[in-house]
């Protein structure tokens, strides 16, 4: 099957820095990305969907400017966590959907813990 | 707006015994639907899916499941659990072609051996 790749799988940083996380479509090419939020034992959290070569859609109560998406290229989307706090610190998942036509099937990164001190 | 409802938060069975995690769904129309299985500290990866067709779905693992329109229902099943089943299963439906997942709470599994 498809396979998505997260990098980092864990980083720790410090109050007030910025976090990056990478997530790459390495045998497929993907036109959406979606990023996903998990607190400890809770469900998958959608925050939002990222479009190669657009702007990303938020969605309701996700501050834009605190996790910023960019997707610029059909392989690799970024989450970058800007000035972080404890609060922030959470499991991120990224999923991706194929180009190809008909595709309907999402297939999911790792996961990147983020432990923010 | 969709939702997924997953009423057992835990479920214990014995390795060997058969297995049903229930998840219930509201959608306005025909729903995608998903299961997927989570381990500590990992990703997801799919069991199955439901599109259309044929309502009793296969999946990997010896998983399957059951679409049934008239109760909102698609609930997984196993005939025979095995200790490397322990994890967390997400029941999820999709919006929009199946891409924007609404998941529900999901049920975490311990096999007792």
């Amino acid at each position: 099957g498809a396979v998505v790749s997260q990098h980092p799988s864990r980083v720790i940083c410090k109050s007030g820095t910025s976090v990056k996380i990478e997530c790459r479509s390495l045998d497929f090419q993907a036109t959406t990305m979606f990023w996903y939020r998990q607190f400890p034992k809770q469900s998958l959290m959608l925050m939002a969907t990222s479009n190669e070569g657009s702007k990303a859609t938020y969605e309701q109560g996700v501050e834009k400017d605190k996790f910023l998406i960019n997707h610029a290229s059909l392989t690799l989307s970024t989450l970058t966590v800007t000035s972080a706090h404890p609060e922030d610190s959470s499991f991120y998942i990224c999923s991706a959907k194929s180009i190809l036509a008909g595709a309907r099937e999402l297939f999911f990164g790792e996961g990147s813990r983020l432990t923010v001190l | 707006a969709q939702s997924v409802t997953q009423p057992d938060i835990h479920i214990t069975v014995s390795e060997g015994a058969s297995l049903e995690l229930r998840c219930n769904y509201s959608y306005g129309a025909t729903p995608y639907l998903f299961w997927y299985v989570q381990s500590p500290g990992q990703g997801l990866q799919l069991l199955l899916k439901y599109f259309s067709g044929d309502t009793l779905v296969q999946g990997i693992k010896g998983f399957e499941a059951e679409f049934k329109r008239s109760q909102s229902s698609f609930n997984l099943r196993k005939p025979s659990v095995h200790w490397s089943d322990a994890a967390e299963y997400f029941c999820a439906v999709g919006a929009g072609g199946g891409n924007k997942l609404t998941f529900g709470t999901g049920t975490q599994l311990k096999v007792e051996l």
